[in-house]
């Protein structure tokens, strides 16, 4: 019953450094999302993959690089980190891109 | 591209009194419309959905969402609150033909219930 998992939940990051979110899914969605939430502005498409081997940008793609990796896994990378990255992050997918998403619990990140 | 409005950041409710959420969407057809609830420190779960059909749909915990094509709203409603319904409720459109500018969420709507 795992749905969308992601990890880690919390990071601490100092300005410039870099790291990767991890995101993986067992329900057999073809796509998968990554968006950013920060307070007032709801959730904001980062990037996303429609299909496996397939990955466009969303609203708000700069500072962020995203691998699909296989069906399963969809990560989301921060190359030099910076404050205005600090937000909370959640994966997501669905069966096919318009249908319904399926949402992880989210990672925090503060970039300090 | 679409987008969602929802017009309430704050909504107070008395439990057990009745809810209205408002969301009204700028879509040029008709978009897939769904109503999505977040728990502080959680995830997003899915309330409901509307594809096609009945216009008033029914959803999870007792909540219910009506189509307005006319309107172009998709308001949810709920006959009586429970503390537990105090949340963030988002609302978002996704283009029945799919591609990033399909992927839309308003900025939500915190209720807050008074006992």
């Amino acid at each position: 019953n795992a749905g969308v998992t992601q990890t880690p939940k919390f990071q601490v990051l100092k300005t410039g450094q870099s790291m990767t979110l991890q995101c993986a899914q067992d329900m057999n969605h073809n796509s998968m999302y990554w968006y950013r939430q920060d307070p007032g502005m709801g959730l904001r498409l980062i990037y996303y993959s429609a299909s496996e081997g397939t990955t466009d940008k969303g609203e708000v793609p700069n500072g962020y690089n995203v691998s699909r990796l296989n069906k399963r896994e969809f990560s989301l990378r921060l190359e030099s980190a910076a404050p205005s990255q600090t937000s909370v992050y959640f994966c997501a997918s669905s069966e096919e891109v318009g249908n319904t998403i399926y949402f992880g619990e989210g990672s925090w990140l503060t970039v300090v | 591209a679409q987008s969602v409005t929802q017009p309430d950041i704050h909504i107070t409710v008395s439990e057990g009194a009745s809810l209205e959420l408002r969301c009204n969407y700028s879509y040029g057809a008709t978009p897939y419309l769904f109503w999505y609830v977040q728990s502080p420190g959680q995830g997003l779960q899915l309330l409901l959905k509307y594809f096609s059909g009945d216009t008033l749909v029914q959803g999870i915990k007792g909540f219910e969402a009506e189509f307005k094509r006319s309107q172009s709203s998709f308001n949810l409603r709920k006959p009586s609150v429970h503390w537990s319904d105090a949340a963030e409720y988002f609302c978002a459109v996704v283009a029945s033909g799919g591609g990033a500018d399909g992927l839309t969420f308003g900025k939500g709507t915190h209720l807050i219930i008074q006992p």
